[in-house]
């Protein structure tokens, strides 16, 4: 997983640019993969998920990658809007064993710029 | 649907004190979950729960208990808060296969 330190990697973006957030995930064994928007002051909100047997998910405005040869996975926000401005999270669910004991990386910062 | 709430909001603690987070979902979801988060860092499992009755623990579990004597809440208790138990506490739930959902957060300072 991430790095786990005081200070969260920031990501400054302008608006109406697209964003991209990279996680490296820690366990090969990994099979079901999360991403989460956590705004300050509120609980970690669901953005979109993909299962080992894909590469790639859309969503609104949402793209998540995955690359099991190098462990990493990707969050792509098109036209980044002030609203997109949060943490953002990567989870892995280890194995099928712990279905639902999620490992969180660290977060990445986004700041939206005018 | 209120989804999941927890209470208290905020605490204030004195070393060695006592107190006991609930946390309520009202989507029936089988599994729930007692999160710690501190500043920079992800979140860490404490305890879970994959069913009424039933409890199991996580990455970080000392100095925590937990209960679920409903399926549609689960207790997160200090018995003697310490320090560095100061954090914010996130209860989540679900089904077994679905994305976990979260509740607003308990804001813990132990003096």
């Amino acid at each position: 997983g991430e790095s786990v330190g005081l200070h969260l990697p920031t990501l400054s973006v302008q608006e109406g640019d697209n964003s991209i957030i990279n996680c490296a995930y820690s366990n090969s064994a990994s099979d079901y993969f999360i991403w989460y928007k956590q705004e300050s002051g509120k609980g970690p909100q669901f953005i979109i998920d993909i299962r080992s047997n894909m590469d790639k998910r859309q969503g609104q405005r949402v793209t998540v990658l995955l690359n099991k040869t190098v462990k990493h996975l990707s969050l792509q926000i098109a036209a980044t809007q002030p609203g997109d401005s949060a943490v953002y999270f990567c989870a892995e669910n280890p194995t099928t064993d712990s279905w639902g004991k999620l490992q969180f990386g660290a977060g990445t910062q986004v700041v939206v710029t005018p | 649907n209120a989804g999941v709430t927890q209470t208290p909001k905020f605490r204030v603690l004195k070393t060695g004190q006592s107190m006991t987070l609930l946390c309520a979902q009202d989507m029936n979801h089988e599994y729930m979950y007692w999160y710690r988060q501190d500043p920079g860092m992800g979140l860490r499992l404490i305890h879970y729960s994959v069913g009424e009755g039933t409890t199991a623990k996580g990455e970080v579990p000392d100095g925590y208990n937990v209960s679920r004597l409903k399926k549609q809440n689960f207790l997160l208790g200090l018995e003697s808060a310490a320090p560095s138990q100061t954090s914010v506490y996130f209860c989540a739930s679900n089904h077994r296969i679905d994305e976990q959902y979260f509740g607003p957060g308990t804001r813990l300072t132990v003096t």
